[in-house]
């Protein structure tokens, strides 16, 4: 199986600060990475697809990049609604494997 | 628009059999480009894939479960199901269903529509 390494496990920031979460993968996945933010309650919603494509209707403050084993998703400019769990996902091989995820907390 | 909704018993006892049913609705389930999947979440934990299966009855299973799961279609109710075999609490999560997206190929896909999710408890 693929293992996918997310860091940090949390991290604490405000409206309007830029912030990046990183994922590793265990072993080369090209691009086939997706990110997922998820609100307490909430199924999880796709915001990126093959690791820098932006789902329709994501707002343009979500981005990605990276190949091979790195990958990042940034969030330009924190908007309240931010504050989620993000999950990185990747498709590469089965079985389908998920990050642990990364909890945007209000500083 | 593309509606999931997950239905089952919400309390299971242990070494029984967990039966979930995914009803789609708002597109049809025989559509070449998806693939239809199950991803679990345990309380408080991240998210686990189940398994994934395409209306002609074509599988993927995660091999951690893969004996004790048993998915199927049913695309005249435009439904798919999931059996978990011999649960134990440690099979206590959300379920839920979700559309594998694979229009650009299998490995590009991701999961694009969710269901809300059903909490299936496992305790005697």
């Amino acid at each position: 199986d693929i293992q996918m390494t997310q860091s940090p496990s949390s991290l604490s920031a405000s409206v309007g600060d830029r912030v990046t979460f990183t994922c590793r993968a265990s072993q080369n996945i090209s691009t086939y990475l997706n990110w997922y933010q998820q609100k307490p309650g909430k199924a999880p919603k796709v915001l990126v697809y093959t690791a820098s494509s932006l789902q329709s209707g994501v707002p343009s403050r979500f981005s990605g990049s990276g190949s091979g084993t790195d990958f990042t998703l940034t969030i330009s400019s924190l908007q309240p609604e931010d504050f989620a769990t993000y999950y990185c996902q990747q498709s590469y091989s089965a079985p389908i494997t998920f990050g642990q995820g990364t909890r945007l907390e209000i500083k | 628009q593309l509606q999931l909704q997950e239905s089952g018993p919400g309390l299971v006892k242990p070494s029984e059999t967990l039966s979930l049913t995914c009803t789609v609705s708002g597109g049809s389930i025989s559509s070449s480009n998806y693939y239809w999947g199950w991803i679990r979440q345990s309380p408080g934990k991240g998210l686990e894939w189940i398994g994934s299966i395409y209306y002609s009855g074509s599988t993927y299973h995660n091999p951690s479960l893969r004996s004790r799961v048993t998915l199927s279609v049913d695309t005249s109710k435009n439904q798919f199901s999931l059996t978990l075999n011999s649960v134990t609490a440690a099979d206590t999560a959300v379920y839920y269903c979700a559309r594998y997206d694979i229009s650009t190929g299998f490995r590009p896909g991701y999961f694009d529509y969710w269901g809300q999710g059903t909490l299936v408890i496992v305790s005697s």
